[in-house]
C-alpha cells in the first residue's frame, strides 16, 4: 500500500532558527495535507496542496508540493515557542481522501529558549 | 466551529473486556474515521464510514469493529481488548467541500492491563 515517509523525526532548534520537514510518497498523490498536533493535543489541519510545483504561505509557514506530486515540505522561519509541536504530513488512500489519509510518522520540532 | 467529540479522554479496561469508543460530530459530515496512534508509528487507520450502516477497513481493522447507526456517531469496539490495544484513540471527521480537511476529537487514551 501507499507509503509516506517523513524526516526528520525529531528537531531540536534554538528559537529564532529555521525548521524544515520533509515528506516523501511512495505513490503520486492526488493531494497532500499538513496537519500540526501540539502536546497532549490531537491534529489541526494546517493546509491542503492540490497542484504540482504548489507554494503556499501561512505567516512564516511555507508548504511546497514538489513537481512530481510525491513530495512536499513545510519550512518555518524563525521559530516561535508557539510552533512546538509534531508536524505531519497526510496523503489520500483514495478518492481525494474519503477513503482515510496515510499519515507521516511526524517531525517532532522542540524549540530551546 | 466543527466539533468532534469523544466519550472519554481516558480509559482503564481489563483484557478481554469488551470496550466501546464514541464519537460525535455535529456538522452532518458524511465521512468519518478512527485512528490510533502510538510513538514512533504515527497515526494509522483502523475503520471508516462514508454513510450510515457503511464500514470500511483501513490499514489495521484487526481486533477492531465499527458502529455507525446516526450519522453523527461513530463508534469503535474492541470485542475483547489486548494489551496491544493500549493507544491514543482519534476520530476523525471530513470536510468534503472545499479544504477536505479531517477534523480530530480530543482523543482517548486506552489502556489496556
Amino acid at each position: 500500500g501507499q507509503q509516506v515517509m517523513q524526516i526528520p523525526q525529531y528537531q531540536h532548534v534554538q528559537e529564532g532558527e529555521d525548521f524544515t520537514t520533509y515528506c516523501n510518497s511512495s505513490t503520486t498523490l492526488s493531494n497532500i495535507q499538513w496537519y500540526k498536533q501540539r502536546p497532549g493535543g490531537h491534529p489541526v489541519f494546517l493546509i491542503q496542496l492540490v497542484k504540482s510545483g504548489e507554494v503556499k504561505k501561512q505567516k512564516r509557514l511555507t508548504f511546497q508540493f514538489g513537481e512530481a506530486k510525491k513530495n512536499s515540505s513545510l519550512h518555518i522561519t524563525a521559530t516561535q515557542t508557539t510552533d512546538v509541536g509534531t508536524y505531519f504530513c497526510a496523503g489520500p488512500d483514495s478518492g481525494g481522501g474519503a477513503d482515510g489519509l496515510t499519515f507521516g510518522k511526524g517531525t517532532h520540532l522542540i524549540i530551546q529558549p | 466551529d466543527v466539533k468532534v467529540t469523544q466519550s472519554s479522554r481516558y480509559l482503564v479496561k481489563r483484557t478481554g473486556e469488551k470496550v466501546f469508543l464514541e464519537c460525535v460530530q455535529d456538522m452532518d459530515h458524511e465521512n468519518m474515521f478512527w485512528y490510533r496512534q502510538d510513538p514512533g508509528l504515527g497515526l494509522r487507520l483502523i475503520y471508516f464510514s462514508y454513510d450510515v450502516k457503511m464500514k470500511e477497513k483501513g490499514d489495521i481493522p484487526e481486533g477492531y469493529s465499527v458502529s455507525r447507526e446516526k450519522k453523527e456517531r461513530f463508534s469503535l469496539i474492541l470485542e475483547s481488548a489486548s494489551t496491544n490495544q493500549t493507544s491514543m484513540y482519534l476520530c476523525a471527521s471530513l470536510e468534503r467541500q472545499g479544504s477536505w480537511e479531517q477534523y480530530f476529537g480530543p482523543g482517548t487514551r486506552l489502556t489496556v492491563t
